[in-house]
């Protein structure tokens, strides 16, 4: 069965620190793999990530994949308290639907 | 189990057609958001209902109507449907409306042709 992990599944740290989510992943035909921030309404999409190796950044954050060992890790550097989040991980299957497979998050909070 | 299950997982319609997608989920969650996912992969919330009564009704146009019967089903009803509405559309659900916490469906690929 398709199956998506992360972990930890909750994390508190404070501001300043680093932080490293992890994302792995059991999926038939992987297509894509996503991260997104979900804070209110609608979670934020993050990264996307098709290629083993390389790393995509954006501010603070960063993402790599691992097709072989299959995972992602998402890192967080310098955290705010506005990194406080549930941090969601979905893996696109290929295929006609492209159904996401999503796992359950890492709630993280980060205390000043 | 599937926590929050969709059905159908792919839909290919025709222009003008009306069509339903149902959600349900078995988590004994209150609150349930429909969302649309564009080609950029963002996630933009639709609507969101807290024991059966609707609390989000984003900017949708009003060929959009969502349905619960119960607080396990918030189905997506779409009339007159255009060629713009072609999209994955995800149900989720959470505990309360707070909800930051949410557990989503695998969506539901729409293409109308």
């Amino acid at each position: 069965e398709d199956k998506v992990v992360q972990s930890p599944l909750s994390l508190v740290v404070h501001e300043g620190d680093t932080v490293t989510l992890n994302c792995s992943y059991e999926v038939t035909n992987f297509r894509s793999l996503l991260w997104y921030k979900q804070e209110k309404k609608a979670p934020t999409f993050l990264f996307m990530l098709t290629s083993s190796g390389i790393e995509k950044k954006s501010g603070r954050l960063s993402s790599i994949l691992d097709k072989k060992e299959l995972f992602s890790i998402l890192n967080i550097t310098a955290t705010q308290t506005g990194d406080s989040a549930i941090y969601l991980c979905a893996v696109e299957e290929g295929g006609n639907n492209r159904k996401l497979i999503w796992g359950l998050g890492t709630s993280l909070a980060v205390n000043p | 189990d599937t926590a929050v299950s969709q059905t159908p997982k792919y839909l290919v319609t025709q222009m003008g057609n009306d069509k339903s997608i149902k959600c349900e989920q078995n988590l004994g969650h209150d609150t349930m958001y429909w969302y649309k996912q564009d080609s950029k992969k963002f996630l933009k919330i639709m609507f969101s209902y807290n024991n059966k009564e609707l609390i989000i009704n984003e900017t949708v146009p009003n060929r959009f109507s969502p349905k619960s019967p119960d607080k396990a089903h918030l189905n997506l009803h779409i009339n007159s449907l255009e060629l713009g509405d072609s999209a994955v559309y995800f149900c989720a659900s959470s505990q309360d409306y707070r909800g930051r916490r949410a557990f989503f469906g695998q969506g539901t690929r729409l293409t109308v042709v």
